[in-house]
């Protein structure tokens, strides 16, 4: 299972922490992406980090590179999604999944002054 | 950065209709390909991955085929609660990138 949190509503410019918490299996042995979607709109592949075996590499959509980063907390089981400087079309649900077999249930980032 | 469409964008079906979607890559992409159902307010549920493979617990009704740079999802016989919107996926290079999704809706 997978159970995302740390959504709000926050101001441009600002940064954000998301948490993806997984349970019933163990998170370094899998590989986690991030996707979002936004109001009315479709999927959107935000980034990805590889299991703990091969390192725990990161790599991320071109229009985010910059302002996102993936990490994981393998003792605590969660992966974390840090995005800094936030614009209005950040705005969207972002969900974790372990290599599209489980999802989280998402969490809503609004980004609005 | 691979490019998929897909088509129809939009389709309305009635029960026990046979319904086809098409996916296009932009480059090959072997049978790297997955689909998923979405329905509203939810998560994505993974339908098929590599193309052709039933991910466990998915209806036999549903089935994929295709590799290279065209891919087909086909639902035998529409059921009520195959109402949605449905993706596919390329995971064969970064970044993994989604289609527009298909909306299947009711006639």
């Amino acid at each position: 299972q997978l159970v995302e949190s740390g959504g709000g509503l926050v101001q441009p410019g600002r940064s954000l922490r998301l948490s993806c918490t997984a349970s019933g299996f163990t998170l370094g042995d899998y590989a986690v992406s991030w996707v979002r979607q936004a109001p009315g709109k479709g999927l959107e592949w935000v980034g990805f980090i590889t299991n703990k075996a091969d390192g725990g590499t990161t790599e991320y959509a071109a229009s985010l590179k910059g302002r996102v980063s993936i990490s994981t907390n393998y003792s605590e089981s969660i992966v974390y999604l840090q995005l800094n400087s936030l614009k209005t079309e950040d705005t969207a649900v972002y969900y974790c999944t372990r290599g599209g077999f489980n999802w989280g249930q998402g969490t809503l980032v609004t980004v609005s002054s | 950065d691979i490019q998929l469409t897909q088509s129809p964008s939009f389709l309305s079906a009635s029960v026990g209709d046979r319904v086809t979607i098409t996916c296009r890559a932009s480059q090959g992409i072997s049978s790297y390909l997955a689909w998923y159902q979405q329905k509203l307010g939810r998560a994505p549920k993974l339908l098929i991955y590599s193309a052709s493979t039933l991910q466990s617990g998915v209806p036999s009704r549903f089935s994929g085929s295709g590799s290279g740079t065209e891919f087909t999802l086909t639902i035998s016989s529409l059921q009520p609660e195959d109402f949605a919107t449905y993706y596919c996926q390329q995971v064969i290079n970064y970044p993994f990138t989604f289609g527009p999704g298909t909306k299947v809706d009711f006639k």
